[in-house]
């Protein structure tokens, strides 16, 4: 079965420092992946998503993710955090199995401390 | 734009009793799903629709029913609550499958006791 891992449940940066969320993925063909957040209270937003046409993949709020298809990973970062970074982070991919709807990993909660 | 809007936000529930969550979307989305997020799991997909009319089962089917009479509304029905249906329950929807992004509604948060 297509599946997801997040390495770290939480993260904790500082303000101004790199911010980097782990993920990696289980897939025998390319796959779509994707990055997503959630505040509290909130349903979930895109930040952004991996399609084949570019294995450096530009956000919103300046986040990116590289896909690197030997590592099967697709980590999620930031050089520089801001308070307004502090959420639960999730990444997912496109799980054949189930007709490419989205499996999602188990988030990372990343803290921003000032 | 309201985009995807579920209700109820909250709801308790005692063992045994029924309820449906409601969800819609002004998208004119094909697609729409059922999710539940629990503490550690991330999001689990429950049900899905690729259209007015069908529905299928995705990872966590057990104990829930959906129906997508139209297009724009997808109902998700529990029976017979149990304690392990505790959950914050999220409904989205898509334009298409894969590469497509889904859009979320804010959540019902639901207990049973």
């Amino acid at each position: 079965a297509q599946s997801v891992t997040q390495l770290g449940s939480h993260v904790s940066v500082s303000e101004g420092a790199l911010v980097l969320l782990r993920c990696n993925y289980s897939s025998s063909v390319p796959p779509y992946l994707f990055w997503y957040v959630q505040y509290p209270n909130q349903g979930l937003q895109l930040l952004l998503k991996y399609t084949s046409a570019a294995t450096l993949v530009k956000g919103i709020n300046g986040f990116e993710a590289e896909f690197k298809k030997s590592e099967t990973s697709f980590h999620l970062t930031k050089p520089s955090a801001h308070m307004s970074d502090a959420a639960e982070y999730f990444c997912a991919v496109a799980a054949v199995e189930y007709g490419n709807k989205l499996v999602f990993g188990a988030g990372t909660i990343l803290r921003v401390k000032s | 734009n309201a985009g995807v809007t579920q209700t109820p936000k909250f709801r308790v529930l005692k063992t045994g009793q029924s309820m449906t969550l409601l969800c819609a979307q002004d998208m004119n989305h094909e697609y729409m799903y059922w999710y539940r997020q629990d503490p550690g799991m991330g999001l689990r997909l429950i049900h899905y629709s690729v259209g007015e009319g069908t529905t299928a089962k995705g990872e966590v089917p057990d104990g829930y029913n959906v129906s997508r009479l139209k297009k724009q509304n997808f109902l998700l029905g529990l029976e017979s609550a149990a304690p392990s249906q505790t959950s914050v329950y999220f409904c989205a929807s898509s334009a298409g499958n894969g590469n497509s992004p889904l859009h979320f509604g804010n959540g019902t948060r639901l207990t049973v006791t």
